[in-house]
């Protein structure tokens, strides 16, 4: 399976800031996503990050609030924009191979 | 849409014991993925086990099999000889077969999750 490399691995960050997440993939791979696990709770795909086009959001995940690049087959990043509380959560990178879904290691996000 | 239920929040097992983790799903797919992921405190997302809903044959990865039962929709993880280090928490989840062009390929809808605890 590839290996997925995310940092920042956790962060504090002050309410009305931006911090912006980084994936990075050892090999090429068509399809990336973007997934947010709330405290106590499961996952949920915020966005699949395309290959030069826009991201594609699901419902309740707006791009103002979450951009994401995606500049080629190996790197992707999520930004959290204008921060609240209620954006503290993990933040996972995934990857798909042979019909398989593999994570990065998440980014604990606290925003105070 | 799809639902994904985990009706077990927490479960214990003592070590080398087996242990079998319930999940039940609604689809009107025909067509689609089960997964078994294993979160530590860690929090990294380990991909435990895959079932093909057009295989009849349960899955076994190892130590960890699972029971696939597609017309009760039902997808239970067993876990033989368990392990200190299988302190965790687990979640099932489904995703719709890939169709070329399709925009449902990685999406994940995932169950509530079961914290397991092995005891020494």
């Amino acid at each position: 399976s590839a290996v997925i490399s995310q940092k920042p691995s956790r962060d504090i960050c002050q309410r009305g800031t931006s911090l912006t997440i980084q994936c990075q993939v050892d090999s090429q791979v068509t399809m990336m996503f973007w997934y947010r696990q709330q405290p106590g709770q499961s996952l949920t795909l915020i966005a699949t990050a395309n290959q030069g086009s826009e991201a594609t959001y699901e419902s309740g995940f707006v791009i103002d609030k979450f951009p994401i690049s995606r500049p080629n087959l190996t790197f992707s990043t999520l930004t959290v924009s204008n921060m609240s509380p209620e954006d503290s959560s993990i933040y996972l990178c995934s990857v798909g191979q042979r019909e398989k879904l593999f994570f990065g290691s998440g980014t604990q996000l606290s925003v105070l | 849409a799809q639902t994904v239920t985990q009706s077990q929040p927490e479960m214990s097992v003592q070590e080398a014991e087996t242990v079998t983790l319930s999940c039940t799903y609604d689809t009107s797919e025909n067509n689609y993925y089960l997964f078994w992921y294993k979160q530590p405190p860690s929090r990294q997302m380990i991909l435990v086990i895959r079932q093909e809903a057009y295989k009849q044959q349960n899955a076994t990865e190892n130590r960890f099999s699972v029971n696939f039962q597609k017309a009760a929709k039902s997808f239970s993880l067993k876990i033989s000889d368990s392990q200190l280090g299988d302190t965790a928490m687990y979640f099932c989840a489904f995703m719709k077969r890939h169709n070329a062009g399709g925009t449902s390929y990685g999406k994940l809808t995932f169950g509530q999750g079961t914290i397991l605890t092995v005891h020494p």
